[in-house]
């Protein structure tokens, strides 16, 4: 079955624009959590979403928001953009919540804040 | 704020020499998970233990959870080319909370 797909792969935009990320989990599976990746902070947890609502959320500021629609795709929008927010964007999607819980991550967006 | 230390960082060693990659916190985890991730792909789940003291082997990858249920380490005998990735583990919280924690993750590379 397919994977979780990301798109774009790579993103350039400028600094004060606004950035919106697609992430489409595996069928049939409902979670959908989002990470940013940089070298010096590592993966850090945005948002989690489950049937569209959001479950949990990290230590990010406003500018970033998400949903998620009824056939549990994902968006993620950044506003705003700063320098800071190059990295590489991962979206994790799994069947339910739980300790055995197995996140399927995507290939990512690499976005470059210019 | 649940925080997992990974160490050594960087490890380059040789092939066929053995290995071990820590993941300690101050906090008390649910289970807890190890992903592999290489360049240019998301993190792949290799493992996930539950129980304190548990320990699961995965060919030549041995996975320890400690009693405490707060680190775990991953051993590999062997090493291979292909063991090459950044090794990264993850606790997943107590209670209704269910959200990852990543450690930094263990760059290993093995050289033929």
């Amino acid at each position: 079955k397919a994977g979780v797909t990301q798109t774009p792969r790579y993103l350039i935009k400028t600094r004060g624009q606004q950035v919106t990320l697609s992430c489409s989990p595996i069928s049939g599976h409902r979670s959908v959590s989002w990470y940013q990746q940089t070298p010096g902070q590592g993966l850090q947890f945005l948002f989690e979403y489950f049937s569209e609502t959001q479950r949990n959320k990290g230590n990010f500021p406003g500018r970033f928001s998400g949903r998620q629609f009824s056939n549990s795709r994902s968006e993620m929008n950044v506003s705003t953009l700063e320098l800071g927010d190059s990295a590489l964007y991962l979206c994790a999607s799994s069947f339910g919540i739980g300790v055995h819980t197995e996140a399927f991550f995507g290939q990512g967006t690499r976005l470059t804040v210019v | 704020t649940q925080l997992l230390e990974q160490s050594p960082q960087f490890l380059s060693i040789q092939e066929g020499e053995n290995l071990t990659v820590y993941c300690n916190s101050s906090s008390v985890f649910s289970s807890l998970q190890w992903y592999r991730q290489e360049p240019g792909e998301g993190p792949v789940l290799l493992v996930t233990v539950v129980t304190g003291g548990e320990v699961k082997k995965l060919k030549r990858l041995t996975f320890q959870f400690g009693d405490a249920r707060k680190d775990s380490s991953l051993h590999i005998t062997a090493a291979q080319p292909g063991d090459t990735g950044l090794y990264l583990c993850a606790g997943v919280g107590g209670g209704s909370n269910y959200k990852l924690t990543f450690g930094k993750g263990t760059l290993l590379t093995v050289n033929p």
